[in-house]
């Protein structure tokens, strides 16, 4: 069966320091990869997907930005954190060859990033 | 043309009531439609799906039911239960296409015991 997880679960950053985020997907090979960010009380953004190794696809510019070094791994990073960039961040696959008919996409467990 | 209109943003119900969100769209190119349960600190966990062809598809006490014409499609629950306390997001795909879903700005479900 596949799985998704996604580290760390919490994170507390001071504005200006980096952030790496990490996503990987077992039991399923080349996925289709997504970064979504859910504010507090508030619906899901997209903000980036990958159909495969080395191809990121941005949906909203901003200071954050997205790599996927090997096939099930996918990674959101910045360089400065702004107080804007505080949300929870999920990740999200999908079977990139599914049956029409099987088509969903299926979200990690989230990361929450708090900063200060 | 790429919105997902849902309503209400938050519903408070009695256990054992029926719940009724709604969800709208305009792009016509939509071909699948799922709705997403989260509870608080969790990702989103599909709940159950319907794809155009049929008006209606039940799951347990979980209802879609679609209304092709009119854009529109809603999920009832039956029964509430306190359990069922969570965050429902409605979504839709153009499956075709790079299937970047298009989500509503989700519903706030609260069952009361």
């Amino acid at each position: 069966s596949q799985t998704i997880h996604q580290w760390p679960a919490t994170l507390v950053q001071p504005v200006g320091s980096p952030l790496s985020l990490e996503c990987t997907v077992e039991g399923t090979s080349n996925p289709n990869l997504y970064w979504y960010r859910q504010a507090a009380g508030r619906g899901l953004q997209l903000l980036f997907y990958s159909v495969g190794i080395g191809q990121i696809s941005s949906e909203v510019p901003q200071n954050l930005s997205a790599s996927r070094p090997q096939d099930r791994q996918f990674i959101l990073s910045s360089k400065k954190l702004l107080l804007s960039d505080s949300g929870f961040y999920l990740c999200a696959w999908r079977a990139s060859g599914g049956l029409r008919r099987t088509d969903t996409q299926y979200f990690g467990p989230g990361t929450r990033l708090t900063v200060l | 043309q790429q919105q997902v209109k849902q309503s209400p943003q938050s519903l408070i119900v009695q256990k054992g009531g029926i719940s009724i969100i709604n969800c709208a769209y305009e792009n016509t190119a939509f071909d699948y439609f799922p709705w997403y349960q989260q509870f608080p600190g969790k990702g989103p966990a599909l709940l159950i799906a319907i794809r155009p062809d049929v008006s209606e598809k039940k799951e347990g006490r979980f209802t879609i039911s679609f209304n092709k014409s009119a854009k529109q499609f809603s999920l009832h629950i039956m029964d509430s239960q306190p359990g069922d306390s969570a965050t429902y997001f409605c979504a839709a795909v153009a499956s075709g296409g790079s299937y970047i879903p298009t989500f509503g700005r989700g519903t706030s479900l609260i069952v009361h015991p």
